[in-house]
């Protein structure tokens, strides 16, 4: 079946230490995106990618980066620098140039000790 | 820069009942979609509905319709005939057609609104 898959489901991790969340898509989609979900706070884009080996900045990128190597793979690297890192992190993909529909992973909870 | 409001943080609903869920939007731009997503307590998000700008019939998908005022620029969910199933957090979102616009190719969320069917 096609899908999106975010591993791992929860991470615990000390403060300093950066931690990558894996998000892999066979949809064949182009776009792929990561949004961070606070309680109250809604979904909030940290980046997101249109096409491999590009990226942009979404609305709370300081202190995490990411990669688009492959066109299935958007991995996203929470580094010491984010001075509040736990949250739920969602993957997603879509159709560039498309309606806009985004197709989600499970999350990935991350809890810093 | 959109922007999505949903004013309601929780809401409550007896099983098979109607409920409407709000919100609003602010954008000065004419071609549009509009979205309401999903997540129940297992957290993956599903599509619920979408509404094109352009389109002046409201969208309906089952049991789920939305009120689209575009001039008003309110999109609401109304959900009939309730179903447990239906306890979820429910997000609008908003995105841009326009490949000039900052908000081309990706989503803008409201805050959610959770809500409970009651049996």
């Amino acid at each position: 079946d096609g899908g999106i898959t975010q591993s791992p489901k929860y991470l615990f991790r000390k403060e300093g230490q950066n931690v990558t969340l894996s998000c892999e898509q066979n949809l064949n989609h182009d776009a792929m995106y990561w949004y961070r979900q606070d309680p109250g706070q809604g979904l909030r884009l940290i980046y997101y990618s249109q096409i491999v080996n590009d990226f942009q900045k979404g609305d709370i990128a300081e202190g995490y980066s990411v990669s688009r190597e492959k066109k299935e793979s958007f991995p996203l690297t929470v580094t010491s620098a984010q001075k509040n890192p736990t949250a739920f992190y969602l993957c997603a993909s879509s159709i560039t140039g498309g309606v806009g529909e985004l197709f989600f992973g499970e999350g990935s909870r991350l809890t810093v000790l | 820069a959109q922007t999505v409001t949903q004013s309601q943080p929780e809401m409550s609903v007896q099983e098979a009942e109607t409920v409407t869920l709000s919100c609003t939007y602010d954008t000065s731009e004419n071609n549009y979609y509009l979205f309401w997503y999903k997540q129940p307590p297992s957290r993956q998000m599903i599509l619920v509905i979408r509404q094109e700008a352009y389109k002046q019939q409201n969208a309906t998908e089952n049991r789920f319709s939305v009120n689209f005022q575009k001039a008003a620029k309110s999109f609401s969910l109304k959900i009939s005939d309730s179903q447990l199933g239906d306890t979820a957090m429910y997000f609008c979102a908003f995105h841009s057609t326009n490949a000039g616009g900052t908000s081309y190719g990706k989503l803008t969320f409201g805050q959610g609104t959770i809500l409970t069917v009651h049996p």
